[in-house]
Formats: C-alpha cells, sequence, structure tokens
C-alpha cells in the first residue's frame, strides 16, 4: 500500500541551528511530494511542492526539500532555525490530480532558545 | 483571490446530535476534499467531492456523509455524534487545471462533542 513515513514525531533544535525534518514515501513511481506546516489552531498551510522538475525544491519561510528517488525520500531542511518555525509539519503524497493525497502522521517542531 | 472558508469554526454538540459543517472553496476550485484531525489519529482522509461527485472516500463509518453544490461549496454531515468524533475538520480545495495535484485548506471547524 502507498504510505508516507514521517521519521520522529518531535525534532527539537536551538535556534539558528540546521532543522532537518525526514520524510520517505513507499512507491515505484515517483509521486507529486508536498510539505505543509500547521501552526497551532490554524489550518494547514502549503510549505513546497515537488512536481518532478528539479529536485531541490525551494519553499516559504527559507525552508527547502530535496526528492532522492533512489532513498524515496523527501526531507525538508532550513539552514537556521527561527523561533517562528515551532509548528507541525507534514509530509504529503498524491500519485494523480484524481487520487487523495496521503499525510504522513506529522513532525512536532520546537525550537529552543 | 479568497481562501477557503469554513462555518462555523467552532461548535459544541451532544452526543447523539448530528452536526452539519459548511466549506466554500476558492473561486474556481471544483474538488473539495475534508480531513478529520485528531491528536491520537493524525489527519484521517473523509472524502473528496469534484463536480458534486463523490470522488475518493476514506475510511469512515455512514454517519459520515458530504455533498457538493453546483457552485462547488461542500456541506459534511456527521449524525449520531459521539464523544470519538470530537475533532478539527479541515476542508481543502483544488482546482482543476494544471495545478490541479495542490491543495488549499481552511482554517477548520473545531467539533466538540460533550
Amino acid at each position: 500500500a502507498q504510505s508516507v513515513t514521517q521519521l520522529g514525531s518531535h525534532v527539537s533544535v536551538s535556534e539558528g541551528a540546521l532543522v532537518l525534518l525526514r520524510c520517505n514515501y513507499s512507491s515505484s513511481v515517483p509521486p507529486y511530494l508536498f510539505w505543509y506546516v500547521q501552526y497551532p489552531n490554524q489550518g494547514l498551510q502549503l510549505l513546497l511542492k515537488y512536481t518532478s522538475a528539479a529536485t531541490l525544491v525551494k519553499g516559504i519561510n527559507g525552508f527547502e526539500a530535496e526528492f532522492k528517488k533512489s532513498e524515496t525520500s523527501f526531507h525538508l531542511t532550513k539552514p537556521s532555525a527561527h523561533m517562528s518555525d515551532a509548528a507541525e509539519y507534514f509530509c504529503a503524497v498524491r500519485y494523480s490530480s484524481a487520487s487523495k493525497i496521503i499525510f504522513g502522521s506529522g513532525t512536532r517542531l520546537s525550537i529552543r532558545p | 483571490k479568497a481562501g477557503v472558508t469554513q462555518t462555523p469554526r467552532y461548535l459544541i454538540k451532544t452526543r447523539g446530535q448530528q452536526v452539519t459543517l459548511s466549506c466554500s472553496p476558492i473561486s474556481g476550485h471544483r474538488s473539495v476534499s475534508w480531513y478529520q484531525q485528531t491528536p491520537g489519529q493524525g489527519l484521517q482522509f473523509l472524502f473528496e467531492y469534484f463536480s458534486e461527485t463523490q470522488r475518493n472516500k476514506g475510511n469512515f463509518p455512514g454517519r459520515f456523509s458530504g455533498r457538493q453544490f453546483s457552485n462547488s461549496r461542500s456541506e459534511m454531515n456527521v449524525s449520531t455524534l459521539e464523544l470519538g468524533d470530537s475533532a478539527l475538520y479541515l476542508c481543502a480545495s483544488s482546482s482543476s487545471g494544471p495545478d490541479a495535484y495542490e491543495q488549499y485548506f481552511g482554517p477548520g471547524t473545531r467539533l466538540t462533542v460533550t
């Protein structure tokens, strides 16, 4: 079955440190890949997306993600964490515009002062 | 362009009652999806409507139903509410053009069942 795995339900980093949130998908066919962010009591906001163009994708708020087909991964990174990055992050896959989106279980990112 | 709107934002109901939630998609979007989010189960897909037809369905009991109107607005209904139905219900819309795979989310409706 198609699935998305996010390693680490909670990640804590110091302000200014590198942020790395891991996402792996299970599929032999590269899907569309997304990262969403959710702040408390809000809906999900699209951070970035992979659509089979460039493998390194830049998103909003300084985040980027690299699609690695050989590793079936789409990890999210940010060089320098900011306090405002504290939120829950969801990785998601979709195989066509007519199929449902499959979400990972989410990773809560905490930023230490 | 206005974003996805959901009404009401907060709702308190009693066990056994029924509830209807509303979602207005981004103008021009024809697909609306519904999700249930709880701390224990995470984000779970309920169903998707496209041009007034249910296109995808998740694994929820028949107490959960939805519909979409000709203007693409969608409603979700939950009958015979249970305590476990307390959750944040999110709606998302997609276009039918080249970016049809992207979903844009509303702020959600927080349902509390007592």
